[in-house]
């Protein structure tokens, strides 16, 4: 059974820095991109990152470039967000999401979500 | 970027009422969206990609379709657990990936 569990949310003050993390289990991890989504309380769906299979590539969403990191740890099945001068407008549940597809770099539609964690940030 | 319109915003129908939902892009995506169906307090759950194919284990209930900048998702016959928030999402510009703002499917 395909599990993300995703941990590491909480409070924090602007200009804060967290990191988020994503264990999987249940498929091989290696093979497939994995992306970060956010939601914001009582509002839509946002894109935030997302990492090959291999970790040889990452994007990011401009909202949060330059200051989030996206890595993974293949050996640890475990995906990492690393989240710098955060401010109020990242509060929001942080969800990992599986990539459909093995055979591309990242086809970007996501079979399998954890249950999100959440994040806050304020004073 | 690519902005995803939903429309409309909420819908009202009875259970065994057949729902037609609406995305449509700024701008020409092909085929390559997805619809995905959250309930309160629930991750995402992947039910259509690429316009109209269904993912693993979703039921035949729910049918995509559409292309270039006019999509729909169509649940045929409600069941009770359908009733959700749906939402649309294009990957034509990855890694720009944009979400619709969604529809909340409401029980009339």
């Amino acid at each position: 059974e395909v599990q993300l569990v995703e941990s590491g949310g909480g409070l924090v003050q602007p200009g804060g820095s967290l990191r988020l993390s994503c264990a999987a289990s249940g498929f091989t991890f290696s093979n497939y991109a994995v992306t970060w989504v956010r939601q914001a309380p009582g509002k839509g769906l946002e894109w935030v990152s997302t990492i090959s299979g291999d970790g040889s590539s990452t994007w990011y969403a401009d909202t949060v470039k330059g200051r989030f990191t996206l890595s993974r740890d293949n050996s640890k099945n475990t995906l990492y967000l690393e989240m710098n001068r955060l401010r109020a407008e990242d509060t929001a549940v942080y969800f990992c999401a599986k990539d459909i597809d093995y055979v591309s770099t990242a086809l970007f539609y996501f079979d399998y979500w954890g249950q999100g964690t959440l994040v806050t940030v304020s004073s | 970027e690519i902005l995803l319109t939903q429309s409309p915003a909420t819908l009202s129908l009875s259970p065994g009422e057949r729902a037609t939902l609406s995305c449509r892009a700024s701008h020409s995506i092909s085929n390559y969206l997805a619809w995905y169906q959250q309930k309160p307090g629930q991750a995402p759950r992947l039910l259509i990609y690429d316009a109209s194919n269904r993912a693993t284990g979703i039921s035949a209930r729910f049918s995509g379709s559409g292309s270039g900048t006019d999509f729909t998702l169509t649940i045929s016959s409600l069941e009770p657990e359908d009733f959700a928030v749906y939402y649309c999402q294009q990957r034509s510009n990855w890694p720009q990936i944009t979400f619709g703002q969604g529809t909340r499917l409401e029980i009339k």
